[in-house]
């Protein structure tokens, strides 16, 4: 297994475009998490699937921002009409059974840069 | 208002002496804490967790230690190591949360 993998690992796009994201967790894991980090922050929470339910949203997630599981697999996470507060770090994180004693495993992230 | 904050944006030591890194936390219903590392250009990772029914948990070199009643933790790292020099993150969760607080993170420098 080669761990958590997020594509694009960058992505510069101008404001008002939509972009996707991609994230596919360590294959046993059911659980899947998107969090975003800006600048001297640490990751905040957006959301969390339990295979393809989504069970949780942070108010941080707001109608412009969707994401799917569809298969209890990958996930995408959608921006549309990006703004320029958009740029920031999204990292994806995966665990088997919930992270309180082992914490997640997190993948590299996607960059994202809105001009 | 940031739940869990790590005041000290920055820390140097030198190699072979410890590193204590701290956090704070202002929420009393965080029961569950966790630690990462993260080296530039990759997610971070897991280090080291703690309960709120515990006081200490040791792995290796690095030890947690929490002290519920100033809403305190810290990690310890002993020797500290060059490799260790990296952003670390404290986190918290309550309640059997499925998603953490994250602190804004020292910067940790070990100088050979």
């Amino acid at each position: 297994d080669t761990g958590v993998s997020q594509n694009p690992r960058h992505k510069i796009t101008k404001r008002g475009q939509n972009v996707t994201f991609r994230c596919d967790p360590i294959s046993e894991h059911n659980r899947l998490y998107w969090y975003r980090q800006t600048l001297g922050q640490g990751p905040e929470f957006l959301t969390y699937f339990q295979n393809e339910a989504q069970l949780e949203k942070s108010r941080l997630l707001s109608d412009r921002f969707s994401a799917e599981r569809p298969k209890g697999s990958f996930s995408t996470l959608e921006i549309q009409r990006t703004e320029q507060g958009d740029s920031a770090m999204y990292l994806c994180a995966s665990s088997l059974d919930g992270p309180r004693q082992y914490g997640y495993t997190f993948g590299s992230g996607t960059r994202l840069t809105v001009v | 208002d940031q739940q869990v904050k790590q005041n000290s944006p920055s820390l140097s030591v030198q190699e072979g002496r410890i590193s204590i890194l701290n956090c704070d936390y202002t929420n009393s219903m965080f029961d569950y804490f966790l630690w990462y590392k993260k080296y530039p250009a990759e997610g971070p990772t897991f280090l080291i967790s703690i309960s709120s029914i515990k006081d200490k948990n040791e792995d290796g070199r690095f030890t947690v230690f929490l002290n519920k009643s100033a809403k305190h933790l810290s990690l310890h790292i002993v020797p500290s190591q060059p490799g260790d020099s990296a952003v670390y993150f404290c986190a918290a969760s309550e309640d059997y949360g499925q998603n953490f607080v994250f602190g804004p993170g020292t910067r940790l420098s070990v100088l050979p």
